[in-house]
């Protein structure tokens, strides 16, 4: 089965820190995508990143999918309390493409 | 709007007593899925449907029941709950099955079992 190592499992940063956070897959990835959840409630859709170099931004959130496309990273510019939630990436899996499955999540908490 | 609906949003039952958590989309998806999202062990897919009489099994299907007998509705079954499927459960649909396509969550239904 697919497997997604998140790293770290938890951040607390200060107000204005960069941050980032990883995603490691045991298999290539067809597609990788970024959701954030605020604690205890549903998971919003952030970003997909299907190519091997791929980089996408959206305000201060960037993703990248590496070359190889096993691991992808997401970085947070000048984070924000609003920035604070669970980070979960997720992913296709490659023998059954109707099958998918997520890493672990990072918890985030910005330090206002 | 477009949405993805879970009813109930919290439920607290006992043991053995059948429940169903209903689950409904208006943005005409073929696909729809249930995860469950226990500490620790991420998001768990439990099964997903391709479309209107198609489901298949995820990862932690044991205990559960799903049918999808009109393209909108996708309900989970627990005909004998036990307390080890006390976790927080979340309904997703996308337009198409299949790869590169986003998927959109419902809000989360809280369940214990006593």
């Amino acid at each position: 089965s697919q497997e997604l190592e998140q790293s770290p499992q938890s951040l607390i940063v200060q107000e204005g820190k960069n941050l980032t956070i990883n995603c490691t897959s045991s298999k290539t990835l067809y597609g990788l995508y970024w959701y954030k959840q605020k604690y205890g409630e549903g998971l919003i859709f952030l970003m997909m990143l299907q190519k091997g170099g791929e980089e996408k931004s959206h305000e201060k959130i960037t993703a990248k999918l590496d070359e190889k496309k096993q691991q992808s990273s997401l970085h947070i510019t000048a984070s924000q309390p609003s920035h604070a939630g669970i980070y979960l990436c997720g992913a296709d899996s490659l023998g059954n493409f109707n099958k998918f499955y997520f890493g672990s999540g990072t918890k985030l908490n910005v330090k206002p | 709007e477009a949405q993805v609906t879970q009813n109930p949003r919290y439920l607290i039952t006992v043991t053995g007593k059948k429940l169903t958590v209903t689950c409904s989309q208006n943005m005409n998806h073929e696909y729809m899925s249930w995860y469950r999202q226990d500490p620790g062990l991420g998001l768990r897919q439990i099964y997903y449907s391709m479309n209107v009489e198609v489901t298949d099994k995820g990862d932690v299907p044991e205990g559960y029941k799903v049918s999808r007998k009109e393209k909108r509705n996708f309900p989970l079954i627990l005909e004998s709950p036990s307390p080890n499927q006390t976790s927080l459960y979340f309904c997703a649909s996308s337009f198409k099955t299949g790869r590169t396509d986003t998927q959109y969550f419902g809000p989360g239904t809280r369940l214990t079992v006593l």
